[in-house]
């Protein structure tokens, strides 16, 4: 496996579920994402973890909790979802936090729909 | 106020053609990073160009040129003889200092359809 990869690529969940959402990058970054992309919204930041710790929290309702064990892989655990939360979630990784020209390596996605 | 602005929701052009895609942003930090990433319809973004805001020169990754206007705090995206494969939308972002580091920040983005 190279790059990020994401599981499940599509998610289906009703309302009173509890799913996770996986993200492991092979590529020895220190940083991690994940975003939220709705139709005709731009990107949404939603969390960042650096060496493991969280660096950023935006605003994310609580029904959404993330856990990163280590710095290859990352979660976003869901429970109890609205139907506005149905949306791409994009897991990315870069090497760090504290330089400017570190691109972001995007995984594949998760395609949540809520029920 | 927004902090990327891409004003272009879609754009068409001719297969072999170059194109323009426009993008703005706002920042009063001396020190940021500008990023253009594609996303095709399978999803996943990915990442093509990159300017620092120190940079004298130009940025530009094989027919992809990034067009650095500092003054006007401009950096639009020219694709040079655009191929079918390039239809996609395409994000500029821009990495500004945050608490615990740097940020990026995405646009809108702008849908390209290339035509044959």
């Amino acid at each position: 496996e190279t790059g990020v990869t994401q599981t499940p690529r599509h998610l289906v969940m009703g309302m009173t579920n509890k799913k996770s959402l996986k993200c492991e990058q092979h590529l020895g970054h220190n940083a991690m994402y994940w975003y939220k992309q709705s139709a005709k919204k731009p990107l949404e930041l939603m969390f960042v973890y650096n060496f493991k710790e969280q660096t950023e929290n935006n605003s994310v309702p609580s029904r959404f909790s993330p856990e990163c064990p280590n710095s290859s892989h990352l979660f976003l655990h869901l429970h109890t979802l609205q139907p506005e939360d149905s949306a791409l979630y994009l897991c990315a990784s870069s090497q760090e936090l504290l330089d400017p020209s570190y691109e972001q390596y995007f995984g594949p996605g998760t395609r949540l729909t809520v029920t | 106020a927004q902090k990327i602005t891409q004003t272009q929701p879609g754009m068409f052009v001719q297969e072999k053609e170059a194109v323009t895609l426009d993008c703005t942003y706002d920042t009063s930090d001396p020190s940021y990073g500008l990023f253009w990433y594609k996303q095709p319809s399978s999803g996943e973004m990915i990442f093509l160009i990159y300017q620092g805001s120190y940079d004298q020169q130009n940025a530009t990754e094989g027919r992809y040129s990034l067009n650095f206007q500092k003054a006007r705090k401009s950096a639009n995206l020219v694709i040079s003889a655009s191929q079918l494969g390039d239809s996609a939308m395409y994000f500029c972002a821009m990495r500004e200092k945050s608490t615990g580091g740097f940020k990026t920040i995405f646009g809108a983005g702008t849908r390209l359809f290339v035509k044959a």
